[in-house]
This record gives C-alpha cells, sequence and structure tokens, in this order.
C-alpha cells in the first residue's frame, strides 16, 4: 500500500523559510516522479512543482520559480521542498503526490496534507 | 499555460440521479486529462486519467469522455458517499500542470 506522510508545516513569518518533507513506502520510490499540490484555505488545487524519478529534472509553478526548491532523496525515500522569501498568499496545505510514471503527469497517491501559514 | 475551466461551479442533485459534469480546456490536451474528488477535510483521490479510464478502485458509477478541449465526467447514479468537489487537470503541456477551478456536487 502506497503511503506518502508529509511534516514540515507550520507558522512561519513572511520572508522566512520553511522545509517540507514527505516520505515515502508501498512502492520503488525512484521509479516515479513526485510532486508538491497546495490548496489555499477554501480555494481550488494548485500544482507546485515536481521532480523526476532520478531527481534530474525539476519544474515550477510560476508563482514559486526562485523561491521553492524540490528535491528527492531516493536512498531515504523522502521527498523535499524547500521554501524561501515565504508571502501571506504562500499558505495553504501542501500535499504531496505520486505521479503515475518517472515523469510528472497525473496524481495517482496523495498524502494527506500539512498545513503552512504566512500572516499577512 | 493551459487554463482549464469547470461548470457549473456548483451542482444540485438528488442521491440516485445522474450528475454530468464539464471540463474545458483552453487548448487541446488530447486525452491527456485526469478527474479528482476531493472530501471535506480529506485530500483528493484519483478517479480517472487518460480521459476515460477509471483509476484502481473507483466504482462503475464514474465515467469520464471527450477528447481536445472537452470532457465530461459523468456520475450514473449518485450515492451519499459521491457528493464532494470534483477537479480536472490536464497533463499534456506542462510546466505548469494545471487543474480547473473544481465543481461542487451538493445535495439537492
Amino acid at each position: 500500500e502506497v503511503q506518502l506522510v508529509e511534516s514540515g508545516g507550520g507558522w512561519v513569518q513572511p520572508g522566512g523559510s520553511l522545509r517540507l518533507s514527505c516520505a515515502a513506502s508501498g512502492f520503488t520510490f525512484s521509479s516515479y516522479a513526485m510532486n508538491w499540490v497546495r490548496q489555499a484555505p477554501g480555494k481550488g488545487l494548485e500544482w507546485v512543482s515536481g521532480i523526476s524519478g532520478s531527481g534530474v529534472y525539476t519544474f515550477y509553478a510560476d508563482s514559486v520559480m526562485g523561491r521553492f526548491t524540490i528535491s528527492r532523496d531516493n536512498f531515504r525515500n523522502t521527498l523535499h521542498l524547500q521554501m524561501k522569501s515565504l508571502r501571506a498568499e504562500d499558505t495553504a496545505v501542501y500535499y504531496c503526490a505520486k505521479g503515475s510514471d518517472s515523469r510528472p503527469d497525473y496524481f495517482d497517491d496523495w498524502g494527506q496534507g500539512t498545513l503552512v501559514t504566512v500572516p499577512s | 499555460e493551459i487554463v482549464m475551466t469547470q461548470s457549473p461551479a456548483t451542482l444540485s442533485v438528488s442521491p440516485g440521479d445522474r450528475a454530468t459534469l464539464s471540463c474545458r480546456a483552453s487548448q487541446s490536451v488530447s486525452s491527456n486529462l485526469a478527474w479528482y474528488q476531493q472530501k471535506p477535510g480529506q485530500a483528493p483521490r484519483l478517479l480517472i486519467y487518460g480521459a476515460s479510464t477509471r483509476a484502481t478502485g473507483i466504482p462503475a458509477r464514474f465515467s469520464g469522455s471527450g477528447s481536445g478541449t472537452e470532457f465530461t465526467l459523468t456520475i450514473s447514479s449518485l450515492q451519499s458517499e459521491d457528493f464532494a468537489v470534483y477537479y480536472c487537470q490536464q497533463y499534456d503541456n506542462w510546466p505548469p500542470l494545471t487543474f480547473g477551478g473544481g465543481t461542487e456536487v451538493e445535495i439537492k
């Protein structure tokens, strides 16, 4: 059974930094792209970033480009999102989502999410 | 960036009735479209990929159709557990991967 467990969320001042992690189990982690998808309170889903199975290729939404960095540790089966220069509009539940293949496409498994709050 | 537009925003349906949800892409996404269901306080769940293929464990009352720019999710006979928000997502042209704004299916 696939399990994705996010951690690292919390309250952070504007301009601050936070590092999210996602511990994966139940599948061959290095074979699948992984993604971060966020959902602001009461709003829809927004893809934030994706990384190929090998970790060589990374992709970002324009809204976070240059501020967020996605990475993965295929030995520890862990996905990370380093977030810097945080803004109020980054406030959201951040979900770790598994891709169906080695490159980002659709999301066939999701974690329970971790809340990031940046006050305005 | 491909913009995904879902309609209606809210759909009021009686249990046992059919629900038809629409999703339109600003340019062709071929059949590279997925549908998700999200219940309050829960993570989204994959329902459909490839526009019409049900994900593992998804009941047959859920069906997807369409290609190019027009897509439909149909729930043939709504059960109580189907009242939720539904999102479409394209994965044809990225980054970015983009979602529609969602359709809330509520009890009539």
